[in-house]
């Protein structure tokens, strides 16, 4: 498609369990970001590509969470050990240069 | 560091009011400014910007003006509608380096018929 994709739309898992959130960029985009965004909150950065390096991961709030990407391509984020407080939605966007970021529709992850 | 300021929502209006959102924002170069609009369960999407100064980006019926004497690029729209209300993101973007964006906290708009 067109946009960015990120999948699944919708995930609810059990206290303790890894999960792994995925995002399709748009094609051509060399720059890809993860914001994460509580319930009526603002976005909260995690991590920024170039390509497939990751420049500033200053934002990743502790060693559970994880990132990498493919190339120019699709990236992935890993929360490990999941906790409650890591709910939220999950969104990511692509971006060429400076120019404005493209959002996905996030990732709604539930923590029971 | 770079920051951006919203004002506090909700922000609660009748059908047909006039809007405004305000934002300013601290930069140390000179950075391009965006309004971005999320809908109830959807991603964030690009609503207007402008990438220099006097600059007015216009969208929908929206417009900002990008003011850099006072550092603000504040929203308005002239007669605001019920499919209006979402939540309203100011943010900026300097060129080079790592084109990290900073988003202000969002503002949310309730329209009423």
């Amino acid at each position: 498609g067109a946009g960015v994709s990120q999948s699944p739309s919708n995930k609810v898992t059990e206290k303790g369990k890894d999960v792994e959130l995925r995002c399709d960029p748009i094609s051509g985009h060399t720059a890809l970001y993860w914001y994460r965004q509580r319930l009526g909150q603002g976005l909260e950065f995690l991590i920024y590509f170039q390509g497939n390096s990751a420049p500033d991961k200053s934002g990743l709030p502790s060693d559970r969470f994880s990132a990498e990407r493919t190339g120019e391509s699709v990236s992935t984020l890993t929360i490990q050990r999941t906790q409650q407080e890591d709910s939220a939605v999950y969104l990511c966007a692509s971006t060429y240069g400076s120019a404005s970021q493209h959002f996905g529709d996030g990732t709604r992850l539930s923590i029971l | 560091g770079d920051s951006v300021t919203q004002m506090e929502g909700p922000v609660t209006l009748s059908e047909e009011a006039f809007l405004t959102i305000n934002c300013t924002y601290t930069a140390t170069g000179y950075p391009s400014l965006f309004w971005y609009v999320q809908y109830p369960g959807e991603g964030l999407q690009l609503l207007l910007k402008a990438t220099k100064a006097d600059d007015k980006g216009s969208n929908k019926g929206f417009e900002a003006t990008y003011r850099k004497e006072t550092t603000s690029f504040h929203l308005e729209k002239g007669s605001v509608q019920v499919s209006d209300s979402a939540v309203y993101f100011c943010a900026l973007s300097l060129s080079g380096g790592s084109y990290i964006p900073t988003f202000g906290r969002g503002t949310s708009l309730i329209v009423h018929p």
